[in-house]
């Protein structure tokens, strides 16, 4: 089993629709959460940043976090064509362990 | 600066051949990593230095010689490649070891090699 499980789509809706992006991880160690917009040929971009369970919006873009289910999730609010990436989690255990453990990645396309 | 810059941003070598990839950040971060990506896929951790010290070597084959000159400034040497390593090498830095605070990517090196 993976530690960190991401339904790799291909994930596609119409523009405006709220978009849901989910992670689930297997161990209970990782403490800090992320989430990753990457376009294509470039490199990650970091969205959301989150360390405890609950909601953290920024903009259009909501994540949100259960450390009791070990489910991470980012809401894309009023989707453009500008958000079809391919968009990753990761995650971290912190304390100076330094390994950023990704998702497979979600590939996400917004039609016009 | 909340930037991370990577040089070369695409590069074709010979399996002979001996380069250098160059990345270089001003934020102050006190630690920098390298990955490599494939298509498709996430990102693999490579390297780590922190403040300036090597810290994790992945495993990595010897082919690949990371060094980093100060704390702004990481390289990774190559010589001898292989064509299985035609990728994506990406670097990241963080505010500080662990990375808690997120990682900055740069745009990456699309390596080919032939």
């Amino acid at each position: 089993q993976k530690e960190v499980e991401q339904d790799p789509g291909p994930l596609s809706v119409p523009e405006g629709a709220i978009v849901s992006l989910n992670c689930t991880y297997s161990n209970s160690a990782f403490q800090y959460f992320m989430w990753y917009r990457q376009y294509s040929r470039k490199g990650p971009e970091l969205l959301m940043y989150t360390y405890s369970s609950g909601n953290k919006e920024d903009g259009r873009f909501t994540a949100q976090v259960d450390k009791s289910s070990k489910y991470i999730s980012l809401f894309i609010r009023d989707s453009q064509p500008s958000d079809s990436a391919t968009y990753l989690c990761a995650m971290i255990r912190g304390f100076g362990n330094e390994k950023l453990t990704f998702g497979t990645g979600t590939r996400l396309t917004i039609i016009p | 600066d909340t930037e991370v810059t990577q040089t070369p941003k695409h590069l074709v070598m010979g399996m002979t051949n001996k380069k250098s990839l160059k990345c270089e950040q001003h934020m102050g971060h006190r630690a920098m990593y390298w990955y490599k990506q494939k298509a498709k896929k996430p990102p693999e951790l490579m390297f780590v230095y922190s403040y300036e010290k090597l810290s994790i070597n992945e495993s990595v084959p010897s082919r690949f010689s990371p060094e980093c000159p100060n704390s702004s400034l990481l390289n990774l040497h190559l010589h001898a490649l292989q064509p299985e390593d035609s990728a994506l090498y990406l670097c990241a830095s963080s505010q500080e070891a662990g990375g808690s605070y997120g990682y900055t990517f740069g745009s990456g090196t699309r390596l080919t090699v032939v």
